[in-house]
Protein backbone atom coordinates (compact mmCIF):
# COMPACT_ATOMS: atom_id res chain seq x y z
CA UNK A 1 0.00 0.00 0.00
CA UNK A 2 1.59 3.59 -0.64
CA UNK A 3 1.83 6.23 1.96
CA UNK A 4 3.04 9.79 2.18
CA UNK A 5 5.04 11.29 5.38
CA UNK A 6 4.83 14.87 5.95
CA UNK A 7 6.82 15.36 9.08
CA UNK A 8 6.61 19.27 9.68
CA UNK A 9 3.76 19.46 10.80
CA UNK A 10 4.22 23.50 11.62
CA UNK A 11 7.10 25.73 10.06
CA UNK A 12 6.90 29.07 10.29
CA UNK A 13 9.58 31.41 8.27
CA UNK A 14 10.00 34.81 7.41
CA UNK A 15 8.76 36.53 4.45
CA UNK A 16 11.33 36.51 1.80
CA UNK A 17 13.12 33.86 3.17
CA UNK A 18 13.75 30.48 1.31
CA UNK A 19 11.46 27.39 1.94
CA UNK A 20 11.89 23.56 2.02
CA UNK A 21 8.82 21.29 2.89
CA UNK A 22 9.37 18.00 3.58
CA UNK A 23 7.56 14.91 1.76
CA UNK A 24 8.34 11.27 1.76
CA UNK A 25 6.48 8.49 -0.24
CA UNK A 26 6.36 4.68 0.29
CA UNK A 27 5.45 2.72 -2.84
CA UNK A 28 6.50 -0.21 -4.90
CA UNK A 29 6.94 1.21 -8.45
CA UNK A 30 7.34 4.85 -10.12
CA UNK A 31 4.65 7.10 -8.44
CA UNK A 32 3.07 9.76 -9.15
CA UNK A 33 3.40 12.93 -7.02
CA UNK A 34 1.71 15.90 -6.58
CA UNK A 35 1.76 18.85 -3.92
CA UNK A 36 -1.36 20.71 -3.40
CA UNK A 37 -2.12 24.01 -1.39
CA UNK A 38 -5.09 24.51 0.54
CA UNK A 39 -5.84 28.03 2.21
CA UNK A 40 -8.22 28.34 5.21
CA UNK A 41 -12.13 27.21 4.31
CA UNK A 42 -10.81 26.49 0.27
CA UNK A 43 -10.60 23.66 -1.63
CA UNK A 44 -7.37 22.12 -2.87
CA UNK A 45 -5.11 24.01 -5.31
CA UNK A 46 -2.66 21.96 -7.38
CA UNK A 47 0.88 23.35 -7.34
CA UNK A 48 2.96 20.95 -9.20
CA UNK A 49 3.24 16.84 -10.33
CA UNK A 50 5.64 14.36 -11.05
CA UNK A 51 5.05 11.69 -13.54
CA UNK A 52 8.60 10.57 -15.24
CA UNK A 53 11.37 12.26 -16.99
CA UNK A 54 13.41 15.78 -15.20
CA UNK A 55 13.60 15.15 -11.77
CA UNK A 56 12.98 18.61 -10.91
CA UNK A 57 9.62 20.16 -11.93
CA UNK A 58 8.25 23.79 -11.84
CA UNK A 59 4.86 24.48 -10.38
CA UNK A 60 2.99 27.58 -10.23
CA UNK A 61 3.80 30.39 -7.91
CA UNK A 62 7.23 30.03 -8.08
CA UNK A 63 6.83 26.35 -6.52
CA UNK A 64 9.47 23.20 -7.56
CA UNK A 65 9.95 20.13 -6.44
CA UNK A 66 12.65 17.62 -6.89
CA UNK A 67 12.22 13.90 -7.21
CA UNK A 68 14.90 11.34 -5.24
CA UNK A 69 14.00 8.11 -5.80
CA UNK A 70 17.45 6.92 -3.58
CA UNK A 71 15.43 9.35 -0.44
CA UNK A 72 12.24 8.43 -1.80
CA UNK A 73 11.38 12.00 -1.04
CA UNK A 74 9.62 14.59 -3.20
CA UNK A 75 10.82 18.19 -1.61
CA UNK A 76 8.84 21.42 -2.08
CA UNK A 77 10.83 24.68 -2.51
CA UNK A 78 10.34 28.29 -3.11
CA UNK A 79 13.85 30.59 -2.90
CA UNK A 80 11.60 33.47 -1.89
CA UNK A 81 8.35 33.29 0.15
CA UNK A 82 5.56 35.99 -0.18
CA UNK A 83 3.17 36.71 3.12
CA UNK A 84 -0.07 35.34 0.13
CA UNK A 85 2.38 31.68 0.93
CA UNK A 86 0.75 30.85 4.16
CA UNK A 87 -1.43 28.04 3.71
CA UNK A 88 -1.69 24.32 4.08
CA UNK A 89 0.61 22.50 1.94
CA UNK A 90 -0.25 18.78 1.16
CA UNK A 91 1.83 16.11 -0.84
CA UNK A 92 0.34 13.24 -2.55
CA UNK A 93 1.10 9.76 -4.42
CA UNK A 94 -0.93 7.64 -6.99
CA UNK A 95 0.13 4.39 -8.25
CA UNK A 96 1.42 4.62 -11.74
CA UNK A 97 -1.02 2.29 -13.29
CA UNK A 98 -4.44 1.30 -12.55
CA UNK A 99 -5.43 2.60 -9.12
CA UNK A 100 -6.91 5.61 -9.50
CA UNK A 101 -6.57 6.72 -5.79
CA UNK A 102 -4.50 9.41 -4.24
CA UNK A 103 -3.41 9.14 -0.63
CA UNK A 104 -2.46 12.05 1.20
CA UNK A 105 -0.19 13.17 4.05
CA UNK A 106 -1.28 14.95 6.71
CA UNK A 107 0.22 18.51 6.00
CA UNK A 108 2.60 20.69 6.51
CA UNK A 109 1.18 24.69 7.76
CA UNK A 110 3.29 27.19 6.92
CA UNK A 111 2.95 30.66 8.59
CA UNK A 112 4.73 33.74 7.18
CA UNK A 113 6.08 36.42 9.81
CA UNK A 114 7.08 39.86 8.00
CA UNK B 1 -8.63 26.54 -13.32
CA UNK B 2 -10.84 23.69 -12.60
CA UNK B 3 -14.52 24.39 -12.71
CA UNK B 4 -15.77 22.51 -10.08
CA UNK B 5 -18.44 23.66 -7.78
CA UNK B 6 -20.05 22.59 -4.39
CA UNK B 7 -22.65 23.68 -2.49
CA UNK B 8 -23.76 24.48 0.34
CA UNK B 9 -19.98 26.09 1.28
CA UNK B 10 -21.27 26.04 4.61
CA UNK B 11 -24.13 24.23 6.57
CA UNK B 12 -25.36 23.46 10.24
CA UNK B 13 -27.84 21.26 10.47
CA UNK B 14 -29.76 19.41 13.66
CA UNK B 15 -28.97 15.72 14.44
CA UNK B 16 -31.48 13.32 12.25
CA UNK B 17 -31.73 15.56 9.51
CA UNK B 18 -31.31 14.30 5.75
CA UNK B 19 -28.64 16.49 3.84
CA UNK B 20 -27.03 16.00 -0.10
CA UNK B 21 -24.23 18.21 -0.52
CA UNK B 22 -24.25 18.86 -4.60
CA UNK B 23 -20.75 18.54 -6.71
CA UNK B 24 -20.84 19.52 -10.30
CA UNK B 25 -17.84 19.71 -12.85
CA UNK B 26 -18.27 21.29 -16.12
CA UNK B 27 -14.74 19.39 -17.56
CA UNK B 28 -16.24 16.53 -19.09
CA UNK B 29 -14.12 14.60 -16.55
CA UNK B 30 -15.59 10.51 -16.08
CA UNK B 31 -13.83 10.19 -12.76
CA UNK B 32 -15.19 12.16 -8.90
CA UNK B 33 -14.10 11.53 -5.78
CA UNK B 34 -15.19 12.68 -2.19
CA UNK B 35 -12.96 13.29 0.71
CA UNK B 36 -13.60 14.11 4.16
CA UNK B 37 -11.20 16.08 5.86
CA UNK B 38 -11.34 17.34 9.74
CA UNK B 39 -9.75 20.37 10.30
CA UNK B 40 -5.95 20.05 10.52
CA UNK B 41 -6.08 16.48 9.12
CA UNK B 42 -5.36 14.52 6.16
CA UNK B 43 -8.24 14.08 3.74
CA UNK B 44 -9.80 10.20 3.89
CA UNK B 45 -11.18 9.16 0.58
CA UNK B 46 -15.03 7.87 1.46
CA UNK B 47 -16.22 7.05 -2.31
CA UNK B 48 -15.39 7.27 -5.84
CA UNK B 49 -17.20 6.84 -8.90
CA UNK B 50 -15.47 6.20 -12.81
CA UNK B 51 -18.45 7.20 -14.10
CA UNK B 52 -22.13 7.11 -14.96
CA UNK B 53 -23.62 4.48 -12.84
CA UNK B 54 -20.57 3.62 -11.20
CA UNK B 55 -20.16 4.09 -7.35
CA UNK B 56 -17.01 2.60 -4.73
CA UNK B 57 -16.35 2.95 -1.46
CA UNK B 58 -13.45 4.54 -0.57
CA UNK B 59 -10.69 3.90 2.12
CA UNK B 60 -12.72 5.32 4.80
CA UNK B 61 -15.76 3.83 6.17
CA UNK B 62 -18.69 6.40 5.58
CA UNK B 63 -22.45 6.43 6.25
CA UNK B 64 -22.96 8.68 3.41
CA UNK B 65 -24.44 7.82 0.17
CA UNK B 66 -23.12 8.69 -3.27
CA UNK B 67 -25.13 8.16 -6.84
CA UNK B 68 -23.76 9.29 -10.50
CA UNK B 69 -26.54 9.67 -12.90
CA UNK B 70 -25.10 12.22 -14.63
CA UNK B 71 -21.18 12.55 -15.52
CA UNK B 72 -21.26 15.82 -14.24
CA UNK B 73 -22.98 15.89 -11.00
CA UNK B 74 -21.64 13.23 -8.18
CA UNK B 75 -23.76 14.19 -4.56
CA UNK B 76 -23.17 12.80 -1.61
CA UNK B 77 -26.23 12.16 0.73
CA UNK B 78 -26.84 11.70 4.58
CA UNK B 79 -29.78 9.76 5.63
CA UNK B 80 -29.67 11.06 9.47
CA UNK B 81 -27.16 13.48 10.22
CA UNK B 82 -25.25 13.19 13.75
CA UNK B 83 -22.80 15.22 14.84
CA UNK B 84 -20.03 12.92 13.96
CA UNK B 85 -20.31 13.80 10.52
CA UNK B 86 -19.09 17.31 11.37
CA UNK B 87 -16.42 17.62 9.01
CA UNK B 88 -15.17 19.22 5.62
CA UNK B 89 -15.85 16.91 2.17
CA UNK B 90 -14.51 17.79 -0.96
CA UNK B 91 -15.20 16.89 -3.84
CA UNK B 92 -12.19 16.19 -6.83
CA UNK B 93 -12.64 15.55 -10.55
CA UNK B 94 -10.27 13.92 -12.93
CA UNK B 95 -10.13 13.40 -16.40
CA UNK B 96 -9.77 9.63 -18.04
CA UNK B 97 -6.09 10.76 -20.07
CA UNK B 98 -4.29 12.32 -16.77
CA UNK B 99 -3.51 12.05 -12.85
CA UNK B 100 -4.29 15.09 -10.76
CA UNK B 101 -7.30 15.46 -9.33
CA UNK B 102 -8.93 18.73 -9.28
CA UNK B 103 -10.85 19.63 -6.11
CA UNK B 104 -13.95 22.06 -5.56
CA UNK B 105 -13.98 24.59 -2.11
CA UNK B 106 -15.72 22.35 -0.30
CA UNK B 107 -18.46 22.00 2.24
CA UNK B 108 -18.44 22.70 5.78
CA UNK B 109 -21.07 20.83 7.33
CA UNK B 110 -21.84 21.09 11.49
CA UNK B 111 -24.13 18.73 12.74
CA UNK B 112 -25.57 19.96 16.03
Amino acid sequence: AQSVTQPDIHITVSEGASLELRCNYSYGATPYLFWYVQSPGQGLQLLLKYFSGDTLVQGIKGFEAEFKRSQSSFNLRKPSVHWSDAAEYFCAVGASAGNEKLTFGTGTRLTIIP
Amino acid sequence: EADIYQTPRYLVIGTGKKITLECSQTMGHDKMYWYQQDPGMELHLIHYSYGVNSTEKGDLSSESTVSRIRTEHFPLTLESARPSHTSQYLCASKGTNSYEQYFGPGTRLTVT
